[in-house]
């Protein structure tokens, strides 16, 4: 069955500070897609990444980076020099044929990021 | 501009009263998608829709409904067989469900509130 852990439920931060948000997924499936959504207070999930079950080489935006390791089926998330603007929930979702192509969301991690 | 819009964004509803949420999306997606999302919850699936004039039912359908007469509109009705409908919902769309890669777009949210 697949499944999405973010054993994560809350994690506070100084401004400045590098941040990991753990994402842990299960599947039977060889093909699957893994995504990162940030919900902002005002409530719209955004859209961050998306990444495939075959292309496992990090990933860095600006200063967001993601890191793909199929051997813990781990797709963390790290945020560098965090800033107050970062305080939001993350969500981790994963997408495979098992599930019929629908998303498969873990229960999110709640990041808040003080001045 | 493309994207999805939910009306209204705050909604009060008196105990026994069904109530319709609105969703449209202007992306020209086949797929779109109900969730309900409780305080400090993850998203939970509702009713999904493949293709216009058909829909399938989700994780927590009971007390819901929805219909799909066009593509670009889901709206979706808290009926009064909800028990604890107070919730945040929201609408997302995806290009169509038949492939993995199946990034969906989210609305802005509605958040119900049952006095």
């Amino acid at each position: 069955a697949q499944k999405v852990t973010q054993a994560q439920t809350e994690i506070s931060v100084v401004e400045k500070e590098d941040v990991t948000l753990d994402c842990v997924y299960e599947t039977r499936d060889t093909t699957y897609y893994l995504f990162w959504y940030k919900q902002p207070p005002s409530g719209e999930l955004v859209f961050l990444i998306r990444r495939n079950s075959f292309d496992e080489q990090n990933e860095i935006s600006g200063r967001y980076s993601w890191n793909f390791q199929k051997s813990t089926s781990s797709f963390n998330f790290t945020i560098t020099a965090s800033q107050v603007v970062d305080s939001a929930v993350y969500f981790c979702a994963l997408s495979d044929e098992g599930a019929g192509n629908m998303l498969t969301f873990g229960g999110g991690t709640r990041l808040m990021v003080k001045p | 501009d493309g994207g999805i819009t939910q009306s209204p964004k705050y909604l009060f509803r008196k105990e026994g009263q069904n109530v319709t949420l609105s969703c449209e999306q202007n992306l020209n997606h086949d797929a779109m998608y109900w969730y309900r999302q409780d305080p400090g919850q993850g998203l939970r699936l509702i009713y999904y829709s493949q293709i216009v004039n058909d829909f399938q039912k989700g994780d927590i359908a009971e007390g819901y409904s929805v219909s799909r007469e066009k593509k670009e509109s889901f709206p979706l009705t808290v009926t009064s067989a909800q028990k604890n409908p107070t919730a945040f919902y929201l609408c997302a769309s995806s290009i169509q469900l038949a492939v993995v890669y199946n990034e969906q777009f989210f609305g802005p949210g509605t958040r119900l509130t049952v006095l």
